[in-house]
């Protein structure tokens, strides 16, 4: 079955720091991936996403390329800020017979970033 | 624009009791919600998906007697936890998509969570 694997946390970091969070998948055919972040007390929101190989999201910095021959979407940012201190979900979508919009997660990794 | 909420948002009652759950669009309306259960350090893991309707969709391993999930508008689902015991205790998350809409858009409540003493 289709699995994503996040590299574990807790991420603490100082302002300005270089983000890297790890995401690789697993799944057969060509999934959609997806960087969904959680902020306290708020439900997830979806930061970016890439459908096919090769493809770049990024949003308000943050960028995750889809790279189909090592199965990742590795998330980064150049300079966090404090206000980027939330959960980060990677998850796939997959199209299947019995599977329209049902999105596979990964366990999460919370990012912690310090003045 | 595109809001779900849950209510409520965090609830509290006695083992063998029923708990109602309650996730509403508040300006859209939803064909699909889903509904996920979180623990603590893992991942959202999808229980069921319903559209308005119709009968709710349950993942692999998943009670539907115990969980039982109504859509009856294109606004409100509720998730209700029957005879609820202490391994029911979790952060329950549901997410809807607009009607009319690739349902790789989904907006999401921001959870409620239970303990079953």
């Amino acid at each position: 079955g289709n699995s994503v694997t996040q590299m574990e946390g807790p991420v603490t970091l100082s302002e300005e720091a270089f983000l890297t969070i790890n995401c690789t998948y697993t799944a057969t055919g060509y999934p959609s991936l997806f960087w969904y972040v959680q902020y306290p007390g708020e439900g997830l929101q979806l930061l970016l996403k890439a459908t096919k190989a090769d493809d770049k999201g990024s949003n308000k910095g943050f960028e995750a390329t889809y790279r189909k021959e090592t199965t990742s979407f590795h998330l980064e940012k150049g300079s966090v800020q404090v206000s980027d201190s939330a959960v980060y979900f990677c998850a796939l979508r997959k199209l299947s017979g019995t599977s329209y919009g049902k999105l596979t997660f990964g366990q999460g990794t919370i990012l912690t970033v310090h003045p | 624009g595109a809001v779900v909420s849950q209510h409520p948002s965090w609830v509290i009652c006695k083992s063998g009791t029923s708990v109602k759950i309650e996730c509403r669009s508040l300006d859209f309306q939803a064909t699909t919600m889903f509904w996920y259960r979180q623990f603590p350090k893992q991942s959202l893991m999808l229980m069921a998906t319903s559209n308005e309707g119709s009968k709710a969709t349950y993942e692999q391993g998943v009670e539907k007697d115990k969980f039982l999930i109504n859509h009856a508008s294109l606004t409100l689902s509720t998730l209700t936890v029957t005879s609820a015991h202490p391994e029911d205790s979790s952060f329950y998350i549901c997410s809807a998509s607009p009607a009319g809409r690739y349902t790789d858009t989904q907006y999401f409540g921001p959870g409620t969570r239970l303990t079953v003493l």
